[in-house]
């Protein structure tokens, strides 16, 4: 049973469009969630979101996190083609190493 | 340049060899991880080790051996794998013990074929 569900599984837009990935995760002694981005190899960090309700923001990336709920977006506005990557949610439990979804694999076409 | 450096990057083994990945870490952190990707599946971890113990074994089949001689060096020694085990295996590593605020830094990984 997944503990970290993403969703759409992959997308495709056009250059200029915003696009929002959903993560919902399950709680069992919660720390945080993350984002991290991988565009051929290593994942790269984007976001750390503990408390909810507080926007995280990197020029066109922004996350939220909503814990009453159990689940995280993550924005991107005016899409470019540099975009294209997986995006990875992942959520850090208390004595565990991160927990990852499946990622959502967002192509940005020009 | 993650800080975290993984050799081979790519690997082809037959079900009968042993090798070995190696990963490197130069971020003065105190815990070091294996995951593994495959298509279509979560990144799963596999192993972790906190000040050169392991504190994490998650189900692992035993064709894969860890070996974490101090903080900066990780080994997955392998032998005798399923075609079935070609994949991206990613090393991390973060800050240990109380320092750790989840955050993982990933090297690049090492793509394994088994044939």
């Amino acid at each position: 049973e997944d503990k970290v569900v993403q969703s759409p599984l992959s997308l495709v837009v056009h250059e200029g469009d915003t696009v929002t990935l959903n993560c919902s995760y399950e709680v069992t002694n919660f720390r945080s969630l993350l984002w991290y981005k991988q565009e051929k190899k290593a994942p790269t960090f984007l976001f750390m979101l503990t408390s909810s309700g507080i926007e995280k923001k990197s020029g066109r990336l922004s996350s939220i996190l909503d814990k009453k709920e159990l689940f995280s977006i993550l924005n991107i506005t005016a899409t470019q083609t540099g975009d294209s990557a997986i995006y990875l949610c992942a959520h850090n439990q208390a004595g565990t190493a991160l927990i990852f979804g499946k990622g959502t694999t967002l192509s940005v076409s020009s | 340049e993650t800080g975290v450096t993984q050799t081979p990057r790519h690997l082809v083994m037959g079900m009968t060899n042993k090798k070995s990945l190696k990963c490197e870490q130069h971020l003065g952190h105190n815990a070091m991880y294996w995951y593994k990707q495959s298509a279509k599946k979560p990144l799963e971890l596999m192993f972790v080790y906190n000040f050169k113990e392991q504190t994490e074994n998650n189900s692992v089949p035993s064709r894969f051996s860890p070996e974490c001689p101090n903080s900066s060096h990780l080994f997955l020694h392998l032998h005798t794998l399923q075609p079935e085990d070609s994949a991206l295996y990613l090393c991390a590593s973060s800050q240990g013990g109380r320092g750790n605020t989840g955050e993982l830094f990933f090297g690049e990984g090492s793509r394994l074929t088994v044939l």
